[in-house]
């Protein structure tokens, strides 16, 4: 069975902190897709990356970076030089590869607040 | 570009009255749809998901159904609601050929 863990329930930082948002999942696929999405407070989940597991390149995206890590199941969201903006509820998920249902599995989700 | 529609936006409804929410896809053909549910403040329960036209997985008991007589439409349905269907629903779509999940914009039940 697939799970994900958002150990952090909820972070809060002053603006243009760092922070980053730990994620850790289990799957017995060999092929699998790891997500983050955020969800802000109007409820739309927005799709922030998708990552492959046979591609364990980081990935920076403006002021979001994402750390994929294999060895110890990991997927970390960093945003560096945090903004009001960017308070939100952020969910990592997990789907599995194939033609499958290609459902997603949800963490619990981190609530960031990030204090002007 | 594609774009995917929910309605209500938002519902309150008596204990034992049906229900129905819609969610329609635009600018995309054949894709997979599906229906989650998020209980205030937890993370989100896949309910139901579908490949095509009147293909439709369950993915809990409950008393709730799905149907998709459309391509590009998802209806969610339920006979008698019950408290514990109060949440935030969420459509999603996907295509064939790429895994991640695009979200409508919700509908917020509550059962009274």
């Amino acid at each position: 069975a697939q799970k994900v863990t958002q150990a952090q329930t909820e972070i809060s930082v002053v603006e243009k902190e760092d922070v980053t948002l730990d994620c850790v999942y289990e799957t017995r696929d060999t092929t699998y897709y790891l997500f983050w999405y955020k969800q802000p407070p109007s409820g739309e989940l927005v799709f922030l990356i998708r990552r492959n597991s046979f591609d364990e390149q980081n990935e920076i995206s403006g002021r979001y970076s994402w750390n994929f890590q294999k060895s110890t199941s990991s997927f970390n969201f960093t945003i560096t030089a945090s903004q009001v903006v960017d308070s939100a509820v952020y969910f990592c998920a997990l789907s599995e590869g194939g033609t499958g249902r290609r459902a997603l599995t949800f963490g619990s989700g981190t609530r960031l607040q990030v204090q002007p | 570009s594609q774009t995917i529609h929910q309605w209500p936006a938002t519902l309150v409804q008596p204990v034992g009255s049906p229900l129905s929410l819609e969610c329609t896809v635009e600018g995309t053909s054949n894709p997979n749809l599906y229906w989650y549910r998020q209980a205030a403040g937890r993370g989100l329960q896949l309910l139901f998901y579908s490949v095509g036209i009147g293909q439709i997985s369950s993915e809990v008991p409950q008393n709730l159904s799905a149907s998709r007589p459309q391509d590009r439409q998802f209806i969610l349905s339920s006979k008698k609601l019950l408290l514990s269907d109060s949440g935030f629903y969420l459509c999603a779509w996907s295509s064939r050929s790429h895994h991640e999940q695009f979200f409508g914009p919700g509908t917020r039940l509550t059962v009274l």
